[in-house]
């Protein structure tokens, strides 16, 4: 079935330091690929998205590019901030051949914390 | 623009207990989707309504059940309450049956005891 593996946290980083966050995932056909954040107490904003083979999802200086070849989403920001502090989901989602929809598959999340 | 809602924010039961959680889709939307998250886990896929229909289930126990009303907003329902049942309720919403990204709602944190 769909998986999607994310490094493990916390990452804990200073601020204006370079964020990666590795994302790898298993999917039959052609998924879609997210980015959710989700701030403490609170539900899951999306974050950016991908729906192709390189191509690359940006938003608020995150960006992620889709590489089907890695199989890998991995987000990255230049500059992070105290206020990115948070966690992090990684999702793909398979279109659901019986049935029609959609799902989405998380992984595990990742919390990033970002000191001044 | 109102977003995905969920009502009620919290809810202690006591365990062999029955909730229902409710949810309203974010305007356009006609497809709702609900995800149980566990502390310090990733949501997990519970259902999906379409057309007052459920359209997919994830590895959930029939325990929890499920409706959409002709107005697209939706309610869980589970039954016989365990303390593994403790979680995040996350209710989702999209348009159509197509891959699009879906939009949360707060969620509903439910504690069994």
């Amino acid at each position: 079935g769909d998986s999607v593996t994310q490094m493990e946290g916390p990452v804990t980083l200073s601020e204006e330091a370079f964020l990666t966050i590795n994302c790898t995932y298993t999917a039959t056909g052609y998924p879609s690929l997210f980015w959710y954040v989700q701030y403490p107490g609170e539900g899951l904003q999306l974050l950016l998205k991908a729906t192709k083979a390189d191509d690359k999802g940006s938003n608020k200086g995150f960006e992620a590019t889709y590489r089907k070849e890695t199989t890998s989403f991995h987000l990255e920001k230049g500059s992070v901030q105290v206020s990115d502090s948070a966690v992090y989901f990684c999702a793909l989602s398979a279109h659901i051949l019986t049935g029609g929809g959609n799902k989405l598959t998380f992984g595990t999340g990742t919390q990033l914390k970002v000191e001044l | 623009d109102a977003g995905v809602t969920q009502s009620p924010t919290h809810l202690i039961k006591t365990r062999g207990q029955q909730v229902t959680l409710r949810c309203s889709p974010k305007s356009g939307h006609d497809t709702v989707s609900w995800y149980q998250q566990a502390l310090g886990q990733g949501p997990q896929f519970i259902f999906q309504y379409y057309e007052e229909e459920e359209r997919q289930r994830g590895n959930f126990p029939d325990r929890f059940s499920g409706h959409q009303f002709p107005n697209y907003s939706s309610e869980l329902n589970v039954n016989a309450l365990l303390l593994g049942d403790s979680a995040l309720y996350l209710c989702a919403s999209n348009r159509g049956q197509g891959i699009y990204e879906q939009y949360f709602g707060p969620g509903t944190r439910l504690t069994v005891t």
